[in-house]
């Protein structure tokens, strides 16, 4: 069965650069979320978007910014990177807000 | 808002052993899901439990959602080395999801 999928896997960017995070979710599915993991930490939450609209927003910093486009892709913004943003950053999709969520494998961003 | 706090936060066992994790929401669920993510991996959704009481098992993994439909637990009996792992559960309630912190089970072989 077709799964999440999230690009790139792995990111290193500097501090003060721009780094685009994408995220495919599975088909048919409408909703997708954004989380954030730092090492040794739970999963934060940070957005989601439901029919490309934003249906819930958590701890997602100024900087960064998402959208879901209209093949339901999403697009995490994240710009002025700090050291701090090293993190592993997840997407998970699911069908309507009550679903289930399957997550992607993550992308691993890491500022230097 | 909506606030889901697991306990315990870490637990280490011996294999063999038998463990639970309980889920306590400040709200009223809509219902409850738990997710499992292995060392190095994502979360992994294990299973949604909806009526108030209901119990559903998954070979060693017994899940139950409590009669008030705040409060969920997770029990795996006679652990083995692939159940190391955080487990998570996430309650919808007031139209969101929210993840609770988790625990970090570890198995003393």
């Amino acid at each position: 069965a077709a799964g999440v999928i999230q690009s790139p896997r792995h990111l290193i960017k500097e501090k003060r650069e721009t780094a685009t995070l994408k995220c495919y979710p599975i088909p048919r599915h409408d909703t997708v979320y954004w989380y954030q993991q730092g090492p040794g930490q739970d999963p934060q939450f940070l957005i989601s978007f439901y029919e490309k609209m934003q249906s819930d927003k958590g701890s997602i910093p100024d900087r960064f910014s998402a959208q879901q486009f209209s093949d339901y892709h999403s697009e995490l913004n994240m710009s002025s990177l700090e050291l701090g943003d090293s993190a592993l950053y997840f997407c998970a999709s699911s069908d309507g807000v009550r679903g289930e969520q399957y997550f992607g494998p993550g992308t691993r961003l890491t500022v230097t | 808002g909506q606030q889901v706090m697991q306990i315990p936060q870490y637990q280490h066992v011996q294999e063999g052993e038998d463990f639970t994790t309980y889920c306590n929401s400040s709200t009223t669920l809509s219902n409850i899901q738990w997710y499992k993510q292995r060392p190095g991996g994502h979360p992994v959704f294990l299973i949604q439990l909806v009526k108030s009481g209901e119990v559903k098992k998954q070979k060693r993994l017994t899940f139950q959602f409590g009669e008030a439909k705040k409060n969920s637990s997770l029990h795996i009996t006679a652990t083995q080395t692939i159940d190391v792992g955080t487990y998570f559960c996430a309650g919808f309630g007031n139209e969101k999801l929210t993840f609770g912190t988790g625990t970090r089970l570890t198995i003393i072989p």
